[in-house]
């Protein structure tokens, strides 16, 4: 069975400094792999996705993230975070079924 | 423009009560989903439909029941059998395909 681990339940950092938010899926089959960001009282929004082509995926907000197959791992990575990133961001894992198989969350608090 | 619409935004509960959160999406998506969120504790699948007039149970479905009509529509009843249903009750929509889950913008329940 797939399952998707975020290694940090919660990152704090400085407004500017970098930050990794950590995944890393199990499966034996070819899987898509996505993040989600969850701001609060509010759902699930898409941040990014790998499907298949370039293992290195970029959001318009400056967040990217890399496809590691060997590692089997997708961490999300910003050079230069904002206050308004803080939120809670989710990984996830599909292999083209009904089913996604979501990470526990990592809640990233920026500070000022 | 296409998206999940969950109603109403927050909702109370009386013991010994059922209530019904509502879930329409306008993406003509065969899949619909019902997660439960509570604090710290990520996604839990509830209930989840392939398709019109099927449904099948997810991890936690006990306490809860739902309904697949229209294709448009998946309502998820809370039991009075639940004991412990406050949580923020998320709706979802998708395709057996690459793509990624689309999420409604939550319902709050609380326990009067």
């Amino acid at each position: 069975a797939q399952s998707v681990t975020q290694l940090d339940s919660q990152v704090p950092v400085f407004e500017e400094a970098p930050v990794e938010l950590r995944c890393n899926y199990s499966s034996s089959v070819s899987v898509y792999l996505f993040w989600y960001v969850q701001y609060p009282n509010q759902g699930l929004q898409l941040l990014l996705k790998y499907l298949s082509g370039s293992t290195l995926v970029k959001s318009i907000n400056g967040f990217e993230a890399e496809f590691n197959k060997s590692q089997t791992s997708f961490h999300l990575r910003k050079p230069s975070v904002h206050i308004s990133d803080t939120a809670e961001y989710f990984c996830a894992v599909k292999d083209g079924g009904f089913k996604t198989i979501f990470g526990a969350g990592t809640r990233l608090f920026v500070k000022a | 423009d296409g998206g999940i619409t969950q109603s109403p935004k927050y909702l109370f509960r009386k013991e010994g009560q059922n209530v019904t959160l509502s879930c329409e999406q306008n993406l003509n998506h065969d899949a619909m989903y019902w997660y439960r969120q509570d604090p710290g504790q990520g996604l839990r699948l509830i209930y989840y439909s392939q398709i019109v007039n099927d449904f099948q149970k997810g991890d936690i479905a006990e306490g809860y029941s739902v309904s697949r009509e229209k294709k448009e529509s998946f309502p998820l009843t809370v039991t009075s059998a639940q004991k412990n249903p406050t949580a923020f009750y998320l709706c979802a929509s998708g395709t057996p395909t690459n793509q990624p889950q689309h999420f409604g913008d939550g319902t709050r329940l609380s326990i009067l």
